[in-house]
């Protein structure tokens, strides 16, 4: 079935640059989201890429696919305290419902 | 634009007590969906609505009933709650089609608490 894995904690100084990473397992999903979860709040889209794409950037954040691998990464640069949040990975499968992964909660520290 | 709106956004029920979940969305969204949030376990679906009219069960639809009132609005409703079913509920929309665009827009959620 279709299965989508994330490490759940990351932390990183205030400056640097934040990796989160994401497995899933549907070799036919089209699109890949990362969403962002602030503390009491809805989830956010924050960016997505198309399955014959290997990278895409905007502005802070670069997305990397590796469709052989099935790995999606989040870069954000520059990682600020505002950042700080739990991310969450999704594949869009082929019935179009959104597949989540467990999330990563980013602490950001001065 | 609201978005998307819950109600409540906190809840506490005993065990065995009922409750309903509302949720609507000013978008002239088609499909609407319900999910639970858990520790450790993203987001899991409980029921969908492909359209007015149309519901369908989701991954862990056990417990919850659904009603697609009309295009707005999406109910879940809990007959006999129980703590297994303590968690986070967000609400979503997304219109039709399979662009980039057309993906999920959620609700500010409902914070359940079942003794």
């Amino acid at each position: 079935g279709e299965d989508v894995e994330q490490s759940l904690f990351l932390s990183v100084r205030e400056g640097d640059s934040s990796v989160i990473n994401c497995t899933y397992t549907d070799s036919s999903s089209t699109y890949l989201y990362w969403y962002k979860q602030e503390p009491g709040a809805g989830l956010q889209l924050l960016t997505y890429i198309f399955s014959n794409m290997d990278m895409k950037q905007d502005q802070r954040l670069t997305v990397l696919l590796n469709k052989k691998d099935k790995h999606l990464s989040l870069r954000i640069a520059d990682t600020q305290t505002g950042d700080s949040a739990i991310y969450f990975c999704a594949e869009r499968s082929n019935t179009d419902k959104l597949i989540f992964g467990t999330g990563t909660r980013l602490q950001v520290f001065p | 634009n609201a978005g998307v709106t819950q109600t409540p956004k906190f809840q506490v029920l005993k065990t065995g007590q009922s409750m309903t979940l509302q949720c609507a969305q000013d978008m002239n969204h088609n499909s609407m969906y319900w999910y639970r949030q858990d520790p450790g376990m993203g987001l899991r679906l409980i029921y969908y609505s492909a359209s007015e009219g149309t519901t369908d069960k989701g991954e862990v639809p056990n417990g919850y009933n659904v009603s697609r009132l009309n295009k707005r609005e999406f109910s879940l409703r809990l007959e006999s709650a129980a703590p297994s079913q303590t968690s986070v509920y967000f609400c979503a929309s997304s219109p039709p089609g399979s662009r980039y665009q057309e993906t999920q827009y959620f609700g500010p959620g409902t914070r359940l608490l079942v003794l």
